[in-house]
């Protein structure tokens, strides 16, 4: 009931496209569903975060789609870059305070 | 930069020893959060501290051990250390209250035991 599974495990993308990954949950308790990007060496940075109410949120170049009823979310990222190439997390968490659960990653190339 | 602080960066030790992570939140976050990763792997969830007291535990060993002061820094002991505990530790913290949500992390250290 904890997991958050995420696919693909790895995603090419030439300069210019759209880079698409999803992940699905399972507990109905989690409220809040953020995105992480993290670059080799580096700690996770906050991208992107969204709450159930809404189905989608928009930052730049970076969506978040939300499908409540499927438990199911998605991270968009338009007009990809060299620079977006870095590992992506979703993750959930229920009450404020409590942990983040994540997914397993996806290794993300854009190629110029 | 996160305002998240951990040291050190990198440690490299002998099978057996014992060593401590440490990691100062960003100032006022009363939560702590440590996490392990270890190659090619995902943020598997340790342990999380809330002032001072142990919130909630996840796949941490016997063999590791944390704790958060008064002064609301924490410290992660890893002992009778093994080959497979060599990864990388991020310590998270976070705020509390709707406008508080946010973890953030720091850049982590990077355990090599040989």
């Amino acid at each position: 009931q904890q997991q958050v599974k995420q696919s693909p495990q790895s995603l090419i993308v030439q300069k210019g496209g759209i880079s698409i990954i999803n992940c699905a949950y399972e507990n109905t308790a989690f409220d809040y569903f953020p995105w992480y990007q993290q670059f080799p060496g580096k700690g996770p940075a906050l991208l992107i975060a969204i709450r159930p109410d809404v189905s989608e949120k928009k930052e730049g170049r970076f969506t978040i789609s939300f499908n409540k009823s499927a438990k199911q979310f998605s991270l968009h990222i338009m007009d990809s870059q060299p620079g977006d190439s870095a590992t992506y997390f979703c993750a959930a968490r229920g009450t404020s305070g409590s942990r983040l659960t994540f997914g397993e990653g996806t290794q993300l190339t854009v190629n110029p | 930069d996160s305002g998240v602080t951990q040291t050190p960066k990198h440690l490299i030790t002998a099978t057996g020893q014992r060593v401590t992570l440490r990691c100062s939140p960003r100032s006022g976050d009363l939560s702590v959060y440590w996490y392990q990763q270890s190659l090619d792997q995902g943020l598997q969830f340790l342990i999380q501290y809330y002032n001072g007291e142990e919130r909630a535990k996840g796949n941490i060993l016997e063999r590791f051990s944390a704790q958060q002061f008064p002064d609301l820094h924490s410290e992660l002991n890893l002992s009778s250390l093994e080959l497979g505990d060599s990864a990388l530790y991020f310590c998270a913290s976070s705020g509390v209250g709707a406008l508080n949500t946010e973890a953030f992390f720091g850049q982590g250290t990077r355990l090599t035991v040989v």
